[in-house]
């Protein structure tokens, strides 16, 4: 299994440029969620789902958007990136909702100049 | 949301025993304790969890004190691989959210 993968693993971005970051799974896991993490500091969540065509927000959701069309997948989209979106994202899965252990993925790391 | 409280850092000596404590005063009857590591440009992955009892797999042990109001994470053989920080992190288990919320977590240091 490759476990959580994400695409790209770097990305520099203008302000006001969109986005969309990717996130894989191949553990058949129907729990996926999306974290940033700025410098020093812990993560925190953005989004997360709980299954195909379920999604919902987390602590900082205001700039991003997810879908979820497919048990495997679960981009992130940046509408319009702005400066203070520059952090390393990173995407989890896990089993089930049910305080399961989480997989992460490797992060994506995203400057906005 | 429950929380947590580590020390910023703490420093082991290689192929020693490194104790990492964590306080949860306010931890709740259904909360698990949870712990992940962090390794540096890596992303979180798991390291051990428990409810009441006392936790031993390949990576530590996890002892949890009796009224639950703290815990410790043991590294049994720090190696330099395991300079990481740690997090301990509250979260339902059987509940109806998976989601973690990390702290600062413990910057471990490993010297030779």
């Amino acid at each position: 299994n490759a476990g959580v993968t994400q695409t790209p693993k770097f990305q520099v971005l203008k302000t006001g440029q969109s986005m969309t970051l990717q996130c894989a799974q191949d553990m058949n896991h129907e729990y996926m969620s999306w974290y940033r993490q700025d410098p020093g500091m812990g993560l925190r969540l953005i989004h997360y789902s709980v299954g195909a065509g379920i999604t919902d927000q987390g602590e900082v959701p205001n700039g991003y958007n997810v879908s979820r069309s497919t048990t495997e997948d679960f981009p992130l989209r940046l509408l319009s990136a702005a400066p203070s979106q520059t952090s390393v994202y990173f995407c989890a899965s896990s089993y089930s909702l049910e305080g399961d252990t989480q997989y992460f993925g490797p992060g994506t790391r995203l400057t906005v100049l | 949301d429950a929380k947590t409280t580590q020390p910023n850092s703490m420093e082991s000596n290689e192929e020693e025993p490194v104790h990492l404590p964590c306080n949860h005063s306010t931890i709740s009857g259904t909360d698990y304790i949870h712990w992940y590591r962090q390794l540096p440009s890596q992303g979180p992955e798991y390291v051990i969890h428990g409810l009441t009892s006392n936790v031993n797999n390949r990576m530590a042990s996890l002892a949890i004190a009796e009224d639950r109001k703290s815990s410790t994470l043991i590294l049994h053989r720090a190696t330099l691989r395991d300079a990481a920080v740690y997090y301990c992190i509250l979260g339902l288990y059987g509940g109806s959210q998976g989601n973690l919320i990390f702290g600062k977590g413990t910057k471990l240091s490993v010297k030779p």
